[in-house]
């Protein structure tokens, strides 16, 4: 088992770039993919990233991913924020031992 | 387009059982190995449970071993979680999710059904 950590939260203006970050506890960060959810509020989570680093269809590419070994982490990027991107961000991956998810803490980020 | 409807949800008290459903649409609903993630009231996302694409795999958090049952029903193309022994720490927004690579891909999700479970 292992655990992935996000901060709390974060906020930008509009316009700007943020990232957050999701660092794997134990175990490498490439072993499995990560994918990212958003959930607006009273929304249910929908998948902004897949596969560590790619864009499902209809998800603007302000959004990117990358995943870094040395820090063991993959983090999150939006760039030219806008006010609809405020919400809940979650990271995820998967656990051979129980053939689950494990999903960070969630990250709200507040555009302001 | 992919539909996943959750229902079952309501109010039960602890030591009770309760039985949820999903109705899933828009796919080969034999394809896909399909989960249960819970989300207490104003908390983070939970994995609950995953069953195989041919239903024969099952897998559960430890949070609920023993305690909750997942299955599905081809021919209905639903699935479902059978929730016993309740606790008040089961209380949360259950949601069903498909699975796009077998390995935790969750790319669709229905819109959730809410278990309270208090006495």
């Amino acid at each position: 088992n292992f655990l992935l950590t996000q901060p709390h939260s974060v906020s930008e203006s509009p316009g700007k770039t943020v990232t957050i970050s999701c660092t794997r506890s134990s175990g490498s960060i490439d072993s499995n993919y990560v994918q990212w959810y958003q959930q607006r509020p009273g929304s249910s989570p929908r998948i902004v990233i897949s596969r560590d680093d790619q864009r499902p269809s209809g998800v603007p590419d302000r959004f990117s991913g990358s995943i870094d070994s040395s820090s063991n982490s993959a983090s999150l990027t939006i760039s030219g924020l806008k006010t609809e991107d405020e919400a809940d961000y979650f990271c995820q991956s998967y656990d051979r031992s129980n053939h689950g998810g494990v999903f960070g803490g969630g990250t709200k980020l507040t555009v302001l | 387009q992919v539909q996943l409807v959750e229902s079952g949800g309501g109010v039960a008290q602890p030591g009770k059982s309760l039985r949820l459903s999903c109705a899933a649409s828009g796919f080969t609903f034999r394809s896909y190995s399909l989960h249960w993630v819970r989300q207490a009231p104003g908390k983070g996302l939970e994995w609950v449970a995953v069953i195989s694409s041919d239903g024969t795999d099952k897998n559960y958090a430890d949070s609920v071993k023993g305690r909750f049952t997942i299955s599905r029903d081809k021919s209905k193309n639903t699935l479902y979680l059978q929730m016993n022994s309740l606790r008040v720490d089961d209380t949360a927004v259950y949601y069903c999710v498909r699975d796009d690579n077998g390995y935790c891909l969750f790319d669709y999700w229905g819109q959730g059904t809410l278990v309270t479970v208090s006495s």
